[in-house]
């Protein structure tokens, strides 16, 4: 069974500093995606990952894949209020008809 | 936005009571989903389809059945309701071929007292 995993849970950060969230998993995968839900809110697609190694930035976000370590990271440069929501990543198996499994999310509070 | 609406979008229902919630799409997506969100669990997925009248179970799938007659519609009905199904459920569809990439509907906050 595919275990989804991330952390930290929850994080108060600062605006203006930097971090970091991880996202490990438990099975064999190349692919892997990050979304962005604000409360009470839909989830929005931020990131999609299709091979090792790759990195993807907008704005203040870059996110990277580590298939050999199963492990993708978000990163939040220069934090602004804006960036406030919880972030999910997701990994989808090759072979699971094209289902996603989601990892518990993180809820990202920036305070002034 | 992926063209998808959900209803209805807040539902308080007793426990017993049969609930239907349906998914509706415009774009004529083969692949279409439905999970529920709470906390401390992110989303875990229902049922899912990927085609008129072709649909399977997802990891969460125990009191729950879906339907799906015509492409641009999925519903998902909860048989006899219990207050383990308090619930937001979202519907998703699959945009492209051969990425997994997922667009979320705006979601259903459903209570059963």
């Amino acid at each position: 069974e595919l275990k989804v995993e991330q952390n930290p849970l929850f994080l108060s950060m600062q605006e203006g500093k930097n971090y970091t969230i991880y996202c490990n998993y438990s099975t064999t995968s190349d692919r892997l995606y990050w979304y962005r839900q604000d409360p009470g809110k839909s989830l929005e697609s931020l990131f999609v990952l299709l091979s090792n190694g790759a990195v993807k930035q907008e704005g203040r976000l870059m996110a990277s894949l580590d298939t050999k370590a199963r492990l993708s990271t978000l990163h939040i440069t220069a934090a602004v209020h804006d960036l406030s929501a919880t972030y999910f990543c997701a990994v989808d198996v090759a072979g699971t008809a094209s289902k996603l499994t989601f990892g518990t999310g993180t809820r990202l509070q920036v305070t002034l | 936005d992926a063209g998808i609406t959900q209803s209805p979008r807040h539902k308080v229902t007793e426990t017993g009571t049969p609930v239907t919630l349906r998914c509706h799409q415009t774009e004529n997506h083969r692949y279409m989903y439905w999970y529920r969100q709470d906390p401390g669990h992110g989303l875990r997925l229902i049922h899912y389809s990927y085609g008129v009248k072709d649909t399977d179970k997802g990891e969460v799938s125990d009191g729950y059945s879906v339907s799906r007659s015509k492409t641009e519609d999925f519903l998902l009905t909860l048989e006899s309701a219990t207050s383990s199904q308090t619930s937001v459920y979202f519907c998703a569809i699959k945009a492209l071929a051969g990425i997994n990439e997922q667009f979320f509907g705006p979601g259903t906050r459903l209570t059963v007292l």
